[in-house]
Order: C-alpha cells, then structure tokens, then sequence
C-alpha cells in the first residue's frame, strides 16, 4: 500500500517536554510538509523539504523542529519553547513542490497539553 | 501575508441540490488552485485541481477559475448526505518549494 502514515495518532504531552512526531511516506515523493490545524482553522505551515538534507521554515515555525536525513521520513519536534502546541498536526508529501505539483496527507496526529 | 478567503458557512443544502462553495485569493501570481474536502476529525483528502481559467468536471464535482477576478468556485451536483465535511481551498503561487494557502474551510451540510 503506497502512502502516508503518521504516528502517534494521539499524544499527550506535559509542559516542559519535547515531543517528536513521526511522518513517513513510501509515495517516492520529494517533498515533504508539515501543517498545523487548530479548531474552526485553516491549515498552517510549519515547515517543508524539497530535498533530503534541505527544509524550510514556514508561516509558524518557532519552537518546532525537523530534520530530513532520508527521503521517505521527515519527523517534526515539538519543543517546550512552543507555548501553545495543543493541535492537529499533519504531514504532506508531494512528487516536486514544483507549482503543479498535488500534496497528498497522512492521517494527522492530534497532539494535547496536559 | 497572502490570504485565500472563504466564507465559514455553514452552507446548508437538500439532498439533490447544487452545493455552491467560494474562494477569493489575493496573490495574483497564484498559478495552482486545490479543493480538499475534510471529515469531522480527518485529514483533508483532494477532490479537485484546477490550473487554468474555466471549469474542469469530475463527476459530480466542478471547479471554476477566473484568475482575472482572482476567484476559484466548487460545486457539487446532486448533493448527498456523505457529502457533508468541510471544504478548504488551498492556492499555491508559481514559485518553486513553495506549499499551500489555505483558507479557513467552508462546512457544507446536506440535509436528506
């Protein structure tokens, strides 16, 4: 089965911790995406890769993290500096980012604050 | 900060009717327009892509562009229950590495 999985679909996290959230892709895609949906909200952008060993920060990047060291993985760290990271977070994938190009989603992670 | 406007419904049709959603965009450079439909709790899935002025058909669905008047539409024959979900309009402007604008979602409802 060609996809998106994302893992955990639930977290909870305490204040004060990191918490690294798993998007994996087996689609051969390029590209790769993190957003960020908050009740009644579109989606935000976090960060995205085009490469491996190459990404961007997006619209809301401050106190994530990420990291592209293979093609088909691109997991997002959400560190104790974000103040407020209670959400649903998902991961895209895309063949080249290039302006034609479709993204595709995994099943989102729901992440809360206890 | 370039913006993609929708307006929040909800949007409340019959079963059988026409579903009418609308999306303005504000970059006139946005060459890529995607309507994504998003269940209740779900991840956004893509109905429709449209890149050129005009309508494109795919079954019950029609996206229209009119880049002049910088406005994407969807409609949704033959409304049914299952279609009821969010609808989010997504532009991405002609630069390369550059991901979606979303708007905030339109909910549609069909009622049967």
């Amino acid at each position: 089965d060609g996809g998106i999985t994302q893992s955990p679909k639930y977290l909870f996290r305490k204040e004060g911790q990191n918490v690294t959230l798993s998007c994996e892709q087996n689609l051969n895609h390029d590209a790769m995406y993190w957003y960020r949906q908050d009740p009644g909200q579109g989606l935000r952008l976090i960060y995205y890769s085009q490469i491996v060993n190459d990404f961007q920060k997006g619209d809301i990047a401050e106190g994530y993290s990420v990291s592209r060291e293979k093609k088909e993985s691109f997991p997002l760290t959400v560190t104790s500096a974000q103040k407020n990271p209670t959400a649903f977070y998902l991961c895209a994938s895309s063949d080249s980012g290039g302006a034609a190009d479709t993204q595709y989603f995994g099943p989102g992670t729901r992440l809360t604050v206890l | 900060q370039k913006e993609v406007e929708q307006n929040s419904g909800p949007l409340s049709v019959p079963e059988g009717a026409i579903a009418s959603l609308n999306c303005t965009y504000s970059d006139r450079v946005s060459q890529s327009f995607f309507w994504y439909r998003q269940y209740s709790g779900k991840s956004p899935e893509l109905i429709m892509s449209i890149y050129s002025n005009g309508d494109k058909e795919d079954g019950r669905f029609t996206a229209q562009l009119n880049k002049a008047s910088q406005y994407v539409s969807l409609l949704i024959r033959d409304s049914q229950p299952s279609d009821s979900a969010t609808y989010l309009c997504a532009v991405k402007r002609y630069q390369a590495g550059t991901a979606l604008i979303f708007g905030k979602g339109t909910t549609l409802s069909v009622s049967s």
